[in-house]
């Protein structure tokens, strides 16, 4: 079975501070995994994605699949990343399954 | 494109009442599915379709009935509601673009059954 864990509900950072949301998965297949984003009153949307091994508003994350684990991470933390962020695997019946997610407060 | 839409935006239930949370897509997409977000879960898989006529159970089926007559549209019915079934609902369908793909979803309904 499926499994993706993150540990911390709530996060709170400095801005300009460095900033890691966790991310660890249990996947019997190929592991495929994004991270969404939801910021207040809006809907969720895609931030990354493993495979495409983008930058995206100067958050990056890299598969360890030895670690089993997919952090997101991003140098100076500004105010606009205030967000609820999601990690997420998807199957090979294209069902995403969500960790419980990480509430992101950047502090002015 | 108006991409995935929902009605309605909220709604309030009386436990035992029935209704139908509609989802659309204009993205021509094959694969739709309904989420649940609750506070401290995450979001978690209702139910999905991999086209139409086509319906499976997700994580969390029980209480609540899908259907797929049309590859546009993919409404999520609850047949007599619980307070359980407080929580906001996502519907998103799957796009397939260079080699990967994404979700999208729509705004959601936030429902509160009393």
């Amino acid at each position: 079975a499926q499994r993706v864990t993150q540990p911390e509900k709530l996060l709170s950072v400095f801005k300009g501070a460095p900033v890691e949301l966790k991310c660890n998965y249990s996947y019997s297949g190929s592991p495929e995994l994004f991270w969404y984003v939801q910021y207040s009153r809006q809907r969720l949307q895609l931030l990354l994605r493993h495979i495409s091994r983008e930058s995206i508003k100067g958050f990056t994350a890299d598969l360890n699949k030895g670690e089993t684990s997919f952090h997101l991470k991003k140098p100076f933390a500004q105010e606009e990343d205030s967000a609820m962020y999601y990690c997420a695997l998807i199957t090979g019946a294209n069902n995403l399954f969500f960790g419980t997610g990480t509430r992101l407060t950047v502090i002015p | 494109n108006a991409g995935v839409t929902q009605t309605p935006k909220f709604q309030v239930l009386k436990t035992g009442q029935s209704m139908t949370l509609q989802c659309a897509q204009d993205m021509n997409h094959e694969y739709m599915s309904w989420y649940r977000q609750d506070p401290g879960m995450g979001l978690r898989l209702i139910h999905y379709s991999v086209g139409a006529g086509i319906t499976d159970q997700g994580e969390v089926p029980n209480g609540y009935n899908v259907s797929r007559s049309t590859t546009e549209d993919f409404p999520l019915r609850l047949l007599s509601a619980a307070p359980s079934q407080t929580s906001v609902y996502f519907c998103a369908s799957l796009g397939r673009g260079r080699g990967d793909y994404e979700q999208y979803f729509g705004p959601g309904t936030r429902l509160t059954v009393t």
